[in-house]
């Protein structure tokens, strides 16, 4: 079946700093993918939905310099977090869009990022 | 916006019991697709059951099953002969026409052994 990788599951980072997270669709070509982020016993919020090749289209009131996405393959999205602070923890979920499967969505295993 | 309701937090249920998780929804949209999603401790978000708005047949998956009324925009999600393994949040979703999804706020399901 559709496999999402996302990379890194857990990362601690110091203020200021800047993370990357990585989301590999592994056996399809995943030309959408979305970003979430999911506070502590709360639902997945859309942050943004990435397009090959084009701009990400974000929702509203997420800020687009700080959550830089890119979308430069078929198979990769990339979420940075820029100028990190501690009220950006949180945890952040993929999902990547396979045409070819009738259930379509695969969700990545989400990355947990804390700013300390 | 399209938003996703999930009244009930909390819900719990004895083994091998059945149990109903509500979910109602709010569109202008006539073409659309509901899923509920389970996600355990792991977090990962593991698909349950999805519902085609324009098919007027209720989905079934095995234990799972769902109440969908396109009128009232509610999809509910039933659960028999409930197993330990259901243990997990259970979140209802919404896909627009744009392929974006909306989630409601989750119903944490406790299974009673």
């Amino acid at each position: 079946g559709a496999v999402v990788s996302q990379h890194p599951s857990r990362v601690i980072c110091k203020s200021g700093t800047s993370v990357k997270i990585e989301c590999r669709s592994l056996d399809f070509q995943a030309t959408t993918m979305f970003w979430y982020r999911q506070f502590p016993k709360q639902s997945l919020m859309l942050m943004a939905t990435s397009n090959e090749g084009s701009k990400a289209t974000y929702e509203q009131g997420v800020e687009k310099d700080k959550f830089l996405i890119n979308h430069a393959s078929l198979t990769l999205s990339t979420l940075t977090v820029t100028s990190a602070h501690p009220e950006d923890s949180s945890f952040y979920i993929c999902s990547a869009r396979d045409r070819s499967r009738a259930s379509g969505y695969t969700f990545g295993s989400g990355t947990r990022l804390t700013v300390v | 916006a399209q938003t996703v309701t999930q009244s009930q937090p909390e819900m719990s249920v004895q083994e091998a019991e059945t149990v109903t998780l509500s979910c109602t929804y709010d569109t202008s949209e006539s073409d659309y697709y509901l899923f509920w999603y389970k996600q355990p401790p792991s977090r990962q978000m593991i698909l349950v059951i999805r519902q085609e708005a324009y098919k007027q047949q209720n989905a079934t998956e095995n234990r799972f099953s769902v109440n969908f009324q396109k009128a009232a925009k509610s999809f509910s999600l039933k659960i028999s002969d409930s197993q330990l393994g259901d243990a997990a949040m259970y979140f209802c979703a919404y896909r627009s026409a744009g392929n974006q999804f909306y989630f409601g706020t989750g119903t944490s399901l406790t299974v009673i052994p």
